[in-house]
């Protein structure tokens, strides 16, 4: 099976602008997690979808939003960029087991770099 | 709230000999689930090993082994035989069984001497 991709890896951004972040999950997984990873912060959970649906958000502001299309396929959305919001954006798919995802597997990361 | 605790920013070994590096977290819960990821330089994270916390069986995986102390809140790594491609960034996470978060630990970096 292929693996996560995220698209693209790479972003440069200057603040004010917005940015849209892609994940296609491994085959067959619908959950689709979203972290922030900086070297101040660590790793940060910003939300997690199943079926189209958000069903955990993390403690970030309501710039940072996302969804889940019918293909298990989901895009994160970051508007009014601040330089802090310069980070690697990992993208992670599971498939629950009953009600709950179990282990992550995660993508390549896209790296954005607000200027 | 869930915590993780990675107290080694840094640990180094030579290569073929073992290490072990160390993570506490703290939960009021029973039902969770540990895990091990890699990160090397690449960025992309590797799962390296799991655990869940109602099996008292340490998980082991090839080199990888853990030592879980479920009452002390201990989640070591144990990787046997080190080898160059183990050089990377070592995360211990935590995930409730009734949530989809992972909470992450500060990571280690590991050091493989030739």
């Amino acid at each position: 099976k292929a693996g996560v991709t995220q698209t693209p890896r790479y972003l440069i951004k200057t603040r004010g602008q917005q940015v849209t972040l892609s994940c296609s999950p491994i085959s067959g997984h619908r959950s689709v997690s979203w972290y922030q990873q900086t070297p101040g912060q660590g790793l940060q959970f910003l939300f997690e979808y199943f079926s189209e649906t958000q069903r955990n958000k993390g403690n970030f502001p309501g710039r940072f939003s996302g969804r889940q299309f019918s293909n298990s396929r989901s895009e994160m959305n970051v508007s009014t960029l601040e330089l802090g919001d310069s980070a690697l954006y990992l993208c992670a798919s599971s498939e629950p087991k009953g009600q709950v995802a179990e282990t992550q597997y995660f993508g390549p990361g896209t790296r954005l770099l607000v200027l | 709230a869930q915590t993780v605790t990675q107290s080694q920013p840094e640990m180094s070994v030579q290569e073929a000999e073992t290490v072990t590096l160390s993570c506490t977290y703290d939960t009021s819960e029973s039902d969770y689930y540990l895990f091990w990821y890699k990160q090397p330089p690449s960025r992309q994270m590797i799962l390296v090993i799991r655990q869940e916390a109602y099996k008292q069986q340490n998980a082991t995986e090839n080199r990888f082994s853990v030592n879980f102390q479920k009452a002390a809140k201990s989640f070591s790594l144990k990787i046997s035989d080190s080898q160059l491609g183990d050089a990377a960034m070592y995360f211990c996470a935590y995930k409730r069984d009734s949530n989809y978060q992972l909470i992450w630990g500060a990571g280690t970096k590991l050091i493989i001497k030739p």
